[in-house]
């Protein structure tokens, strides 16, 4: 009964260097959500991944962010080239498969910590 | 305008007092809505749904939508110091995607 993980828990680095966020999604949710929170600011919508679907990427803030999700279960969020304007927390969340008007409920993970120096 | 709107400041309630808390959204077709809560330094969980007009209860907690104002509240009865904690309001998208957009927060403090 093990819920959203994520990886690191936190994570400091240096300016211009890359990293990647890594999410495990309840077993047999089809569809996964990428957000970022800065502080002090409500969630804010990255990319959407659902089944074999292509995903919704209109939320990535540059071309230095991209995510993939292997196999329809983990997902990866890379950042290249980071910035300190990319330090914040990074939120994964699952759902199971969509429901006429969105009623699914989305389960988060615990979040990954960034810290850019 | 902002797709979900939570204006107030922090809200201070003493215990076993009402904490009403306010949301409006810009989509006026959005069809489900959520409230989350959030403990300083971990992650949102599911507090409420609700889809129709009208009041729906769970425990001490009240969420009402009225979607012709583009409004849902949040209302805490019987406020305990556990549940001081940040309450996110978020609002399913129109469209294929179903993503959330969350407003700000508002930050809750009961004093006991």
């Amino acid at each position: 009964g093990a819920g959203v993980s994520q990886s690191p828990s936190n994570k400091v680095t240096e300016k211009g260097k890359d990293v990647e966020l890594r999410c495990d999604p309840i077993s047999g949710h089809t569809a996964l959500y990428w957000y970022r929170q800065s502080l002090g600011q409500g969630l804010e919508f990255l990319i959407y991944f659902q089944g074999n679907s292509a995903p919704d990427k209109s939320g990535l803030p540059s071309d230095r962010f991209s995510a993939e999700r292997t196999g329809g279960s983990v997902s990866t969020l890379t950042i290249q080239r980071t910035q300190q304007e990319d330090s914040a927390v990074y939120l994964c969340a699952s759902s199971p498969m969509m429901i006429a008007g969105g009623r699914e409920t989305q389960y988060f993970g615990p979040g990954t910590r960034l810290l850019v120096l | 305008q902002k797709e979900v709107e939570q204006n107030s400041g922090p809200l201070s309630v003493p215990e076993g007092a009402i904490a009403s808390l306010n949301c409006t959204y810009s989509d006026r077709v959005s069809q489900s809505f959520f409230w989350y809560r959030q403990y300083s330094g971990k992650s949102p969980e599911l507090i409420m749904s609700i889809y129709s007009n009208g009041d729906k209860e769970d425990g001490r907690f009240t969420a009402q939508l009225n979607k012709a104002s583009q409004y849902v509240s949040l209302l805490i009865r019987d406020s305990q110091p556990s549940d001081s904690a940040t309450y996110l309001c978020a609002v399913n998208k129109r469209g294929g995607n179903n993503r959330l957009a969350f407003g700000k927060g508002n930050q809750v403090v009961v004093i006991p």
